[in-house]
């Protein structure tokens, strides 16, 4: 099985509301992923998470906030969000970091700030 | 700084020909290179990972290769069908990153 799943499918959020996206794998991979896509643009990468550390923050600003609960779970907590924000979030996973292996990529959840 | 360039940003077929979709990089020096697609508003789905060691890998109707020391890679696609239109994505994993670079990506309209 080499499935990343993430729910929701698609978010509809007004700039002052707080929700949460949600990522989840069982592959027993210890690395996992966070890149936002905008349209037309290749993803780029926000956060990497490294045995359930963050290990790699690409300079992303407060609003958005991961937690990785246990090594199957990412999540990202969002607040006061502006509406160049609205994308699509990717949720990807790999054995590890290290460089040898795979990213596996979820199908995304396409968010809207309104 | 490694820099991934895809040529060209679109490409419309009729089905059944063969056809190549190019990737460059300007470092050399990378662990990998992944070839993924996307289908509009969706995920990516990893196509090929060809290791820095490896000339090319394939998967059915696919076929990569990998030239590190040019900073090229292609990918074939044979007799191809309507339902390989797509957005194919290339991404280069650099040395001591723990980020795939990726390419602005190919656009693929196979015409029935």
């Amino acid at each position: 099985d080499t499935e990343v799943t993430q729910t929701p499918k698609h978010l509809v959020m007004g700039m002052t509301n707080k929700k949460s996206l949600k990522c989840e794998q069982h592959m027993g991979h210890r690395a996992m992923y966070w890149y936002k896509q905008k349209a037309k643009k290749p993803p780029e990468l926000m956060f990497v998470y490294s045995y359930e550390k963050l290990s790699i923050n690409e300079s992303v600003p407060s609003r958005f906030s991961p937690e990785c609960p246990n090594s199957s779970l990412l999540n990202l907590h969002l607040h006061a969000l502006q509406p160049e924000d609205s994308a699509l979030y990717l949720c990807a996973s790999s054995q590890d970091t290290g460089g040898s292996y795979e990213q596996y990529f979820g199908p995304g959840t396409r968010l809207t700030v309104t | 700084k490694q820099e991934v360039t895809q040529i060209p940003a679109a490409l419309s077929v009729p089905e059944g020909e063969n056809l190549v979709l190019n990737c460059s990089f300007t470092d050399s020096a990378i662990y990998n290179l992944q070839w993924f697609r996307q289908d509009p508003g969706k995920g990516l789905t990893s196509l090929l990972l060809i290791q820095s060691s490896q000339r090319e890998q394939t998967s059915g109707r696919l076929n990569a290769s990998l030239d590190k020391s040019s900073g090229r890679s292609t990918l074939y696609i044979a007799a191809s069908q309507p339902g390989d239109s797509a957005t194919y994505l290339c991404a280069v994993r650099p040395w001591g990153a723990q980020k795939l670079v990726f390419g602005q990506g190919t656009r693929l309209t196979i015409n029935p």
